[in-house]
């Protein structure tokens, strides 16, 4: 399967414990996106990355979110001190760039719950 | 405000019946617009791109009207697998896309 793959599906974790997701993306995308979901919502933006670049980051996200890519290929999210309004889906998507008609490319996401 | 606004949901109709989902964006720089559609529990995937002049694939229409920031999603003759939220998308300056919150449909036999 060459699709958008992210691990873990499910996390479990206490308040207070750090957390880091893994994004696989389709090989040949430079752009690479982080959502965040919750029950009844559309996905919220969270960052962005084009190859290895963080082109931009949501005024949302506190300072114990942060994304990298380092080598312009996978891309992990942690979170830090995680708390209990951070349980939600956590989306990555992927494109290829080069027009705004780029199609975005969902995994399966990975569902946080903070106990 | 937010970015993206759409109808609230949920929308329950029969099947065979026509349904239009509205949603409204705030930046009137926004390039591109989307239709994503969501089962539940899976990921969102594209459903079609919205164009200017208006654009058709088979039993779903979509409008864009930039003048007053508005798109529309026009489904006709409804099926049961048409059920899903419709997420209405849009691509700012700089290559962010934005989501609105869903709208939810259920058809029902």
């Amino acid at each position: 399967d060459t699709g958008v793959s992210q691990d873990p599906r499910h996390k479990i974790t206490k308040r207070g414990q750090n957390v880091t997701f893994r994004c696989d993306p389709i090989s040949e995308h430079n752009r690479l996106y982080w959502y965040r979901q919750t029950l009844g919502q559309g996905p919220e933006f969270l960052t962005y990355f084009q190859n290895e670049a963080q082109l931009e980051k949501s005024r949302l996200l506190s300072d114990r979110f942060s994304a990298e890519r380092p080598k312009g290929s996978f891309s992990t999210l942690e979170i830090q001190r995680t708390e209990q309004g951070d349980s939600a889906m956590y989306l990555c998507a992927s494109s290829l760039s080069g027009s705004s008609n780029e199609k975005l490319f969902f995994g399966s996401g990975t569902q946080l719950s903070v106990l | 405000r937010k970015e993206v606004e759409q109808d609230p949901g949920p929308f329950n109709v029969p099947e065979g019946a026509t349904v239009a989902f509205n949603c409204t964006y705030s930046n009137s720089a926004s390039q591109s617009f989307f239709w994503y559609r969501q089962d539940c529990r899976k990921e969102p995937k594209l459903l079609m791109s919205v164009y200017s002049s208006g654009n058709e694939d088979g039993r779903f229409t979509a409008q864009l009207n930039r003048a007053s920031q508005y798109i529309s999603l026009l489904i006709r003759d409804s099926k049961l697998s048409d059920s899903a939220t419709y997420l209405c998308v849009v691509y700012n300056q700089g290559g962010k896309l934005i989501f609105g919150q869903g709208t939810e449909l259920s058809v029902k036999p």
